[in-house]
């Protein structure tokens, strides 16, 4: 009930291609959905977050999909580039309760 | 600047040492957390403080103690209980941990390897 289930643990992807990371949790509790991403050596930095009541959201190069009746949620990334390589986590929480997915890494390919 | 800094971003423990991991923020958030991170496991919660003087075990709390003396300040000891201590630790803080669907900030880590 608390897990959150992230795929694909690793992805390789042309420049200029597009990345997809997923993600599933299970408790419907939950109303906060952020992305971070980790570059190595360095602590993970917020990189975007949804809230349930909304299906999508954009910023920038990076939009999250938000599915709330299958319980799922993914992170886009439109023309991926070099800078991007890093390891990406989700998460999912509620008041004071936040839960880790195990992490993506990601390298784009020059 | 405001942040979380962690001190010393590398550690080498010899067995059967207890080691302190350094944590201080300056962005005046009431909660803190220590994580640890292994490859391929994700973030694993150690403990969490809300408050000054008050702290709470996460998920693998076993082998590890900590203190909130001062709303800045929360370091972690790595006892020698702890039978698996090689591993990124991160801190992270919050404005409130009842509110954590705000932004946490983490540090920029310590790698502590066990020689």
């Amino acid at each position: 009930q608390q897990q959150v289930k992230q795929s694909p643990q690793s992805l390789i992807v042309q420049k200029g291609g597009i990345s997809i990371i997923n993600c599933a949790y299970e408790n419907t509790a939950f109303d906060y959905f952020p992305w971070y991403q980790q570059f190595p050596g360095k602590g993970p930095a917020l990189l975007i977050a949804i809230r349930p009541d909304v299906s999508e959201k954009k910023e920038g190069r990076f939009t999250i999909s938000f599915n709330k009746s299958a319980k799922q949620f993914s992170l886009h990334i439109m023309d991926s580039q070099p800078g991007d390589s890093a390891t990406y986590f989700c998460a999912a929480s509620r008041d004071d309760k936040i839960i880790f997915g195990k992490g993506t890494r990601l390298h784009i390919l020059p | 600047d405001g942040g979380i800094t962690q001190s010393p971003k590398y550690l080498f423990r010899k067995e059967g040492q207890n080691v302190t991991l350094s944590c201080e923020q300056n962005l005046n958030h009431d909660a803190m957390y220590w994580y640890r991170q292994d490859p391929g496991q994700g973030l694993r919660l150690i403990y969490y403080s809300q408050i000054v003087n008050d702290f709470q075990k996460g998920d693998i709390a076993e082998g590890y103690s900590v203190s909130r003396e001062k709303k800045e300040s929360f370091p972690l000891t790595v006892t020698s209980a702890q039978k698996n201590p090689t591993a990124f630790y991160l801190c992270a803080s919050s404005i409130s941990r009842s509110q954590v669907n705000t932004e946490a900030f983490f540090g920029q880590g310590t790698r502590l390897t066990v020689v």
